[in-house]
């Protein structure tokens, strides 16, 4: 168990949907990285935030916005959703400190019909 | 745009074979090499992070070594196992606190 917590695991839903993704990190990481896995694809950083502010940006979708609490807990909102969004979404945590690994969810998988 | 390039793609070996594969990265602004290990259905496992050149690091029967001046480390599994069979998954960090930039995996499948 990485401690780190990712709700609800499975989501089926329709194109033009709008979902959203949970993440509670491992107590005590600041840091919060989400990754999308489309298949064939490696993982895909899509963005981090660090004790409540955005740190990096990658390769996220307009459609896509996230955010972090003061809790440390993070959202991935992701809105009109297409086919090609079907992934597994994970999120990662770290402390934020040097050369600290970074500790992944167990995913959601996101089925668009 | 980083490129990291892990080969080979796929591997098979039986029970008992030593093994290893490779990472490439950037050779320049290097911060750390992270390699994950990763079964199907979990999430991706921390490894090692690597973060001198010529470090050597070992786990188990796992160990990697690293040479930021060429850009590349050696993941080696001595008397692979069918418990090892997973992807193997290395990730580059040219800075600290930054996401990392992972390769496409290797995945190794051991038969006994």
């Amino acid at each position: 168990d990485s401690g780190v917590t990712q709700t609800p695991k499975h989501l089926i839903t329709a194109t033009g949907q709008r979902v959203t993704l949970r993440c509670s990190p491992r107590s005590g990481d600041l840091s919060v990285y989400w990754y999308q896995q489309s298949l064939d694809q490696g993982l895909q950083f899509l963005i981090q935030y660090y004790n409540g502010e955005e740190r990096a940006k990658g390769n996220i979708l307009e459609r896509f916005s996230a955010q972090q609490f003061p809790d440390l807990h993070s959202e991935l909102n992701l809105s009109s959703l297409e086919l090609g969004d079907s992934a597994l979404y994970f999120c990662a945590s770290s402390p934020g400190d040097r050369y600290q690994p970074q500790h992944f969810g167990d995913g959601t998988r996101l089925s668009i019909l | 745009i980083l490129n990291v390039e892990q080969s080979p793609q796929s591997l098979h070996v039986q029970e008992g074979d030593s093994t290893n594969f490779t990472c490439s990265f950037p050779s320049s602004n290097f911060y750390a090499l992270h390699w994950y290990r990763w079964e199907t259905a979990k999430s991706p496992e921390a490894l090692f992070v690597m973060t001198l050149n010529g470090d050597e690091k070992k786990k188990g029967r796992i160990s990697a070594t690293l040479n930021t001046k060429e850009g590349y480390s050696y993941l080696y599994i001595k008397g692979s196992q069918p418990e090892d069979s997973a992807t193997y998954l290395c990730a580059f960090q040219n800075s600290g606190n930054t996401p990392l930039v992972f390769g496409k995996g290797t995945r190794l499948s051991v038969i006994a």
